[in-house]
């Protein structure tokens, strides 16, 4: 099993430039997590996902944009890229059975620059 | 002010020597994580936890409910423990399933 897995590892994009990070897992998760880290302020939620076609907003959803149309699959968009992006994401998944007591697995990350 | 508050932010530490790292929380939760991540960036859960104590090899998780506190030990310890360890919770507040509230994590540095 692979896990989680977050495509691509890096990527720079231009200010306005638009963008979309997968997370894949294949522990048949329900849960699934968009986070993002910067320094200084620790993980931050995003985005988060309780099964499939649903999705919800997290700590800091403004300028991002989810989807989960496969159970294995959550897609983070970035519309129009800012500066402000610019961090380390990971994804995350859980079974879902008992979400608020269950470990959360992370993918590698994605470390995004936006210029 | 963060929900969930670790200390310290930097741990250096020579080897063998015994460490301790604390979490404070201000509000009720529904379990508590003690997360590894080593510089290469990639995020392990080591111990999830809702009451008591926990202990893989080396490592202890303590929690007390009542004082909302968490201690991250390790014993004899060695440079390869060298890593960012970050205290993490479930908050009742956002109704557990949510996503995890985290502190800003502590830097430990073990020299040999």
């Amino acid at each position: 099993n692979a896990g989680v897995t977050q495509t691509p590892k890096f990527r720079v994009l231009k200010t306005g430039q638009s963008m979309t990070l997968l997370c894949a897992q294949d522990m048949n998760h329900e849960y699934m997590y968009w986070y993002r880290q910067d320094p200084g302020m620790g993980l931050r939620l995003i985005h988060y996902s309780v099964g499939e076609g649903t999705t919800a907003k997290g700590e800091v959803p403004d300028g991002y944009n989810v989807s989960r149309l496969k159970k294995q699959n959550f897609l983070l968009g970035l519309e129009s890229a800012a500066p402000s992006q610019t961090s380390v994401y990971f994804c995350a998944s859980s079974y879902g059975t008992l979400p608020e007591k269950e470990t959360q697995y992370f993918g590698p990350g994605t470390r995004l620059l936006v210029l | 002010k963060n929900e969930v508050e670790q200390s310290p932010q930097n741990l250096t530490a020579q080897e063998g020597e015994f460490i301790t790292i604390n979490c404070s929380y201000s509000v009720g939760i529904s379990a508590l994580h003690w997360l590894q991540q080593h510089p290469g960036g990639g995020i392990v859960s080591l111990f999830m936890l809702s009451s008591g104590k926990k202990k893989h090899g080396r490592l202890i998780a303590t929690i007390n409910i009542q004082e909302k506190h968490s201690s991250l030990h390790i014993t004899a310890s060695h440079p390869r423990d060298s890593a960012v360890y970050i205290c993490a919770a479930n908050l009742y507040s956002g109704g557990g399933a949510d996503g995890l509230t985290f502190g800003k994590g502590t830097h430990l540095i073990i020299q040999p």
